[in-house]
């Protein structure tokens, strides 16, 4: 069965560093997205992608935040200079139009 | 503004016992409902999507109900397992269909064996 991945599981990185978060969404989708859950706390929407631009984002995604699909299979997101809270897990999923949205593993964010 | 809520915050049954998650949501205009299982540490695993058109969905011993004029959606495991143990969250996705999916805080379910 096809799934979302996504690379690295974890990362570690010094407050004011770039880090790249990277996703392999399911082939045949059209829609990425991004969303976050800091510990404890709701999934929250970060950024929606089609059609190689952002149809939607959220207030938390500021200048600070990027998102690219440089090739036909990743989908990244950028963080310019993180923030300790930045720390959480971030989700990245993919859906065809008006159907199910499939979530990665996420990559957990530590921001020291 | 949409907001959802899911009610209880956490639930313990014994093993073989059928039940009842609860979702509610605050503006009756949504695009769809998605309901997933997340355990520990670990991503959202979908579980069943409800079109705003529709009334139920199941899956084996799931099944989702959408009312979407009062704004609640359930869902009801039937003889629950063990390995039902898990966070389910529910998700509502707006109309103009952006993809964006405003979530509950979650039900932590756990059963005993």
């Amino acid at each position: 069965e096809p799934e979302v991945t996504q690379t690295p599981s974890h990362q570690v990185t010094q407050m004011g560093q770039e880090v790249i978060l990277r996703c392999v969404p399911i082939s045949n989708h059209l829609y990425f997205y991004w969303y976050r859950q800091i510990l404890g706390q709701k999934v929250e929407f970060l950024v929606s992608f089609y059609n190689n631009e952002i149809s939607e984002k959220s207030e938390i995604f500021d200048d600070q935040f990027s998102v690219e699909r440089p090739d036909g299979s990743n989908f990244t997101l950028k963080i310019r200079s993180t923030k300790l809270e930045d720390s959480a897990m971030y989700f990245c999923a993919s859906s065809s139009a008006g159907r199910s949205k499939f979530f990665g593993p996420g990559t957990r964010l530590t921001v020291l | 503004k949409q907001e959802v809520t899911q009610i209880p915050a956490a639930l313990s049954v014994p093993e073989g016992e059928n039940l009842v998650l609860n979702c509610s949501f605050t503006d009756s205009a949504i695009y769809n409902l998605q309901w997933f299982r997340q355990d520990p540490g670990k991503g959202l695993t979908s579980l069943l999507l409800i079109q705003s058109s529709q009334r139920e969905q199941t899956s084996g011993r799931l099944n989702a109900s959408l009312d979407k004029s009062s704004g609640r959606s359930t869902l009801y495991i039937a003889a629950s397992q063990p390995g039902d143990s898990a966070t389910y969250l529910c998700a509502v996705s707006l109309p103009g269909n952006t993809g964006k999916l405003i979530f509950g805080q979650g039900t932590t379910l756990q059963v005993k064996p």
